[in-house]
């Protein structure tokens, strides 16, 4: 698979909402359900943030969502914080694998 | 639950190395694993998957011939060996798992850096 496509940035200032998108083709992110996204604070553990398109595991906050439209998958972050200053993945498994090229997040 | 990546380092051009990862707080032997790098300044990549008890092992094309995963469900451990090593693998290496019955990372190590140099 090929590397899906994310915005190299994206920017907000405190309490906004910001969307990531997340492209891909009909044979990943079109096709299936498993689209997931990651939030990762350079030096640390990435984290699961989004499954399954739009499900949250237990303990991420409700500020999270995420969406598809066709070949497009989508984060959103409501009531943007400091602490969301990070970067973002999303990633589509269709047999392997395939991440974003990723999208740094600034909080103004 | 946790797991905990080591065996990182420099290595020269061609050299090879072994990553090990210790895997608490899960019954390991129930969960696929995953090995997944970040090279500096780029993206996040899937390197490679071992099955449960690990039967079926699976690999990028950026890899595959040159690195061998593998796992030891007695001592909680998965492991990548990396061979052939070259420049391009310069990366840090994340160990993850999966929950049962989905494709998702939902634990994740801290990596470790694995520097290819002369």
């Amino acid at each position: 698979q090929s590397a899906l496509t994310q915005p190299a940035s994206v920017s907000g200032s405190p309490g906004q909402s910001i969307t990531i998108s997340c492209t891909g083709t009909n044979s990943d992110v079109g096709d299936f359900k498993y689209v997931s996204w990651y939030q990762h604070h350079p030096g640390k553990a990435p984290k699961v943030l989004i499954y399954d398109v739009s499900d949250r595991p237990s303990g991420v906050s409700n500020r999270f969502s995420g969406s598809k439209s066709g070949n497009t998958a989508s984060l959103t972050i409501s009531g943007l914080q400091a602490e969301d200053e990070a970067d973002y993945y999303c990633c589509s498994y269709t047999n392997t694998w395939a991440f974003g090229t990723g999208t740094k997040v600034t909080v103004l | 639950v946790q797991v905990l990546e080591s065996g990182g380092g420099l290595v020269q051009p061609g050299g090879s190395l072994r990553l090990s990862c210790a895997a608490s707080g899960f019954t390991f032997s129930r969960y696929g694993m995953r090995w997944v790098r970040q090279a500096p300044g780029k993206g996040l990549e899937w390197v490679s998957s071992i099955t449960d008890r690990g039967d079926d092992t699976y690999y990028a094309q950026s890899v595959k011939g040159r690195f061998t995963i593998s796992r030891d469900n007695s001592k909680n451990t998965l492991y990548l060996e990396l061979n052939s090593l070259r420049a391009e693998d310069t990366a840090t290496y994340y160990c993850s798992k999966s929950p049962l019955s989905n494709w998702y990372f939902d634990v994740w190590g801290r990596g470790t850096l694995v520097t290819v140099s002369s």
